[in-house]
């Protein structure tokens, strides 16, 4: 049973600090992993996708992959309340199809 | 350009009756997908598509539940008939896949399910 893993949270920071995200994944093998933000009751909105091991920026987001321990993370700096949302973490299935493995997500606070 | 959409919005049915959601993909993207969010079991994929052909549709979870894709830019999820259990949001995410490409997805807005 293929799996991605993420704590459920909430993870609660301040204004202005940083805030990290993690997941792990079971399949060794994997190769593309993305992070989608979602508020809620909206959709699952794609923030960053990360291929190779090391770290991936974009603005105040920053993607950290590391395929030997077979985790990735998010980090936001200056974290702001409007980034209160749930991260769901997703890792592209190997089998050769084209499905996604969904983590059940990290909900985040950002307290003001 | 206009992302995935999909319709309707919302729909409030009653049980046993069939419902229809529909979903246009981004124009281009040759892969489709249908998932089923709720609050106890997250996002769950119920059946995607590679140029119009199904794959993979072992997330269906009954017979109740039925997919199509008659062409590039049109398809539908079909529920008859709907239970109290199948309230839910349903999402369509599209994809592209080109050689080189390593296949994001892109969620269009749900449909909000409620069956009574």
């Amino acid at each position: 049973q293929k799996e991605v893993e993420q704590n459920s949270g909430p993870l609660s920071v301040p204004e202005g600090a940083i805030a990290s995200l993690n997941c792990t994944y079971s399949d060794r093998g994997s190769q593309s992993f993305f992070w989608y933000r979602q508020y809620s009751g909206k959709s699952p909105e794609l923030i960053m996708s990360i291929y190779s091991n090391g770290d991936k920026e974009d603005g105040r987001f920053t993607a950290q992959l590391n395929k030997a321990s077979q985790y990735v993370s998010l980090l936001i700096r200056d974290s702001q309340p409007s980034d209160s949302a749930t991260y769901l973490c997703a890792v592209k299935d190997i089998s050769g199809t084209y499905k996604y493995i969904f983590g059940t997500g990290t909900r985040l606070k950002v307290l003001a | 350009d206009a992302g995935v959409i999909q319709s309707p919005r919302h729909e409030v049915t009653e049980m046993g009756q069939e419902v229809t959601l529909r979903c246009k993909p981004i124009s281009g993207h040759n892969s489709l997908f249908w998932y089923r969010q709720t609050m106890m079991r997250g996002l769950e994929l119920l059946i995607y598509f590679n140029n119009n052909v199904p794959i993979d549709d072992s997330g269906m979870p009954e017979d109740r539940f039925s997919a199509k894709m008659p062409n590039a830019s049109f398809s539908t999820l079909k529920i008859q008939p709907s239970e109290p259990r199948d309230s839910a949001v349903y999402f369509c995410a599209s994809s592209s896949l080109s050689g080189s490409s390593y296949n994001e997805q892109f969620f269009g807005p749900g449909t909000r399910l409620t069956v009574l």
